[in-house]
């Protein structure tokens, strides 16, 4: 099972501004292990979209971006868009599993 | 271009073992570390192993520890993954992930293969 926890789902009209949460614990986020987000489009491979925490790959748009604070990290996406329909996953170290960790996921929907 | 295509996939019965394999080309794979990622039909992504840019440090999901092994061949530009002792919830797309560093620990996942299916039944 998962250990960072997310929305199973979040929604936006076009436009708008969606906020999704990656919740984690001491032995993870709040160890000081950053946190990276994927998008994964409906039947491809996931994609790279924010790495440490708040940094763009060459060609994610900057409407995209990333934080953490504590035990969480956070992605968001202003000016929403149709294509921005996904599937998004966070994902840290874990010095307790010691391996690497994904959130459980979050479905985004444009109204 | 980075391209990782993975292969090897398939229908296999419980207890049975199965090789998946990741070639990889667009870089210089011994100067990165590499790992297994696998999903579920219909859930989300889990991360299986890592092995590190010359091979000598391997890290496993207690999932797996002890049923399956990462490796490499340098020479080939291929990374495997051996599956021992199949179990119907090892089902899954399998993807092949570079690393952007060269232990693979606490980085993350910079290019993924398309991904092969494994169907233990």
């Amino acid at each position: 099972q998962s250990v960072l926890t997310q929305p199973p789902s979040v929604s936006g009209a076009p436009g708008q501004r969606v906020t999704i949460s990656c919740t984690g614990s001491n032995s993870n986020i709040g160890a000081g292990y950053d946190v990276h987000w994927y998008q994964q489009l409906p039947g491809t491979a996931p994609k790279l979209l924010i790495y440490g925490n708040n940094n763009r790959p060459s060609g994610v748009p900057d409407r995209i971006s990333g934080s953490k604070s504590g035990t969480s990290g956070s992605l968001t996406i202003t000016g929403l868009q149709a294509d921005d329909e996904a599937d998004y996953y966070c994902q840290s170290y874990d010095n307790s599993l010691s391996g690497e960790v994904f959130g459980t996921g979050t479905k985004v929907t444009v109204l | 271009q980075v391209q990782l295509v993975e292969s090897g996939g398939g229908v296999v019965q419980p207890g049975r073992s199965l090789r998946l394999s990741c070639a990889a080309s667009g870089f210089t794979f011994s100067n990165s570390a590499m790992h297994w990622v696998r999903q579920a039909p219909g859930k989300g992504l889990e991360w299986m192993a890592v092995i590190s840019y010359d091979g000598s440090n391997k890290y496993y999901a207690d999932s797996v520890k002890g049923r399956f092994t990462i490796s490499r061949d340098i020479s080939k530009n291929t990374l495997y993954l051996q599956m021992n002792s199949l179990r119907p919830e090892d089902t899954a797309v399998y993807y092949c992930a570079r690393d952007i560093t060269i232990f693979g620990v606490a980085g993350h996942f910079d290019n993924w293969g398309q991904g092969t299916l494994v169907t233990v039944s």
